[in-house]
């Protein structure tokens, strides 16, 4: 079936360091790919998405690149703030489909 | 342009006893999707509606049961609450288009005691 495998948090950075949280994806179809944010208390909120090979999403300075060759959807960004301190959680959908399959969530501490 | 509307944000219940949540869409949003998260399971889709039918469906047992009205507002049941169904509820929605956007709510916290 399909599904989602994260990098295993939990994840703890200086403010200012570069980031990375791995996503790899084994689906049937062609899926467009998502990563979403949670913070304390809260709803997921959409931070970028991408709905075909070599597309790359961005958002807040965060950044990932469909790669169908290697199944993957890994976020970036050069530069961690404080304030993006939440969990992270990479998502797929089937194409056509409105039912999202989650990875297990990347915490990600900034330490100021 | 509200958002994805969930009530009631908490709520505690014994053992046993039922509950049921309720969701707003997006204004213009057709279908609405349910989400149990817990800390051992993550993120599972319980079921989706659109157009006041089910079109999707997750893994779980036939206590978990839902509903969509004809303005696409969206209401949860949970019959014989066990305290494993202890959980944020998480509702969600979109146009029901494919490759369109999934837009979250605030979620409802469930206690079962």
């Amino acid at each position: 079936g399909d599904s989602v495998t994260q990098m295993e948090g939990p994840v703890t950075l200086s403010e200012e360091a570069f980031l990375t949280i791995n996503c790899t994806y084994t689906a049937t179809g062609y899926p467009s790919l998502f990563w979403y944010v949670q913070y304390p208390g809260e709803g997921l909120q959409l931070l970028l998405k991408a709905t075909k090979a070599d597309d790359k999403g961005s958002n807040k300075g965060f950044e990932a690149t469909y790669r169908k060759e290697t199944t993957s959807f890994h976020l970036e960004k050069g530069s961690v703030q404080v304030s993006d301190s939440a969990v992270y959680f990479c998502a797929l959908a089937i194409q056509g489909a409105q039912k999202l399959v989650f990875g297990q969530g990347t915490r990600l501490t900034i330490n100021p | 342009k509200a958002g994805v509307t969930q009530t009631p944000r908490y709520l505690i219940k014994t053992r046993g006893q039922q509950v049921t949540l309720s969701c707003s869409p997006i204004s213009g949003h057709r279908s609405v999707s349910w989400y149990q998260q817990t800390p051992g399971q993550g993120l599972q889709f319980l079921f989706e509606y659109f157009s006041e039918t089910q079109r999707n469906k997750g893994n779980f047992p036939g206590r978990f049961s839902g509903r969509q009205f004809s303005n696409s507002r969206s209401e949860m049941n949970v019959s014989t609450l066990e305290l494993g169904d202890s959980a944020l509820y998480l509702c969600a929605s979109s146009t029901g288009l494919g490759g369109n956007t999934i837009y979250f709510g605030e979620g409802s916290w469930l206690t079962v005691v």
